[in-house]
């Protein structure tokens, strides 16, 4: 089956910890995104990334940190730098992000409590 | 970028047409409309997509009037499945998918 994986779907971690979250995507899209969503708010873009060893910050960067070193793997790390990290993080990919009309495929998301 | 608003909440009965209209008075002439539904604790999920006048898939349609300053999403005989988030997003198709902005959406509930 084609599709975006996140893993794992609950994560808890302690103040102050860094924690990667995982998205692999099998769709063989160039794009892949990391979103942050709080309770009853809309998504709200981290980072993006159009092709391999490339990415962009997006409107909440600061505490985050991504790689791509390969096109079927975007992990996001929230660092102890971000202050507020409690929340749910989906992670999408599109065909090229070279347009804001291509069709964005998300992952189940992983939902991220800091104790 | 065109700002987009939507109604916060709408309630249905099953089996009844819902009809859910976004503003975005602003809209440029490069602009595309997009609609996502996103379950709880799920991924959103694309719905529909349209530029002018009438679209229509297996899910939905999408009215889009001349002046392209709103379009109404409308969903035919709706189930108790389709209670969820719906998102109206406005962004030209030159322009990178990092300029989609996903606001608080419509929050549908459906009922018996």
């Amino acid at each position: 089956d084609g599709g975006i994986t996140q893993s794992p779907k609950y994560l808890f971690r302690k103040e102050g910890q860094n924690v990667t979250l995982s998205c692999e995507q099998n769709l063989n899209h160039d794009a892949m995104y990391w979103y942050r969503q709080d309770p009853g708010q809309g998504l709200r873009l981290i980072y993006y990334s159009q092709i391999v060893n490339d990415f962009q910050k997006g409107d909440i960067a600061e505490g985050y940190s991504v790689s791509r070193e390969k096109k079927e793997s975007f992990p996001l790390t929230v660092t102890s730098a971000q202050k507020n990290p409690t929340a749910f993080y989906l992670c999408a990919s599109s065909m090229s992000g070279r347009t804001s009309t291509d069709t964005q495929y998300f992952g189940p998301g992983t939902r991220l409590t800091v104790l | 970028l065109a700002k987009t608003t939507q109604p916060i909440s709408m309630d249905s009965y099953e089996g009844q047409e819902v009809n859910i209209t976004c503003s975005h008075n602003n809209i440029a002439t490069n602009d595309y409309i997009t609609w996502y539904q996103q379950f709880p604790s799920q991924g959103p999920r694309f719905i529909i997509q349209g530029y002018k006048t009438k679209v229509t898939n297996e899910v939905a349609s999408l009215f889009i009037p001349a002046d392209r300053k709103s379009s109404t999403l409308s969903l035919p005989r709706v189930s108790l499945s389709d209670t969820a988030v719906y998102y109206c997003l406005v962004a030209a198709a030159t322009g990178t998918a990092s300029k989609l902005t996903f606001g608080t959406g419509t929050r549908l509930q459906v009922t018996l």
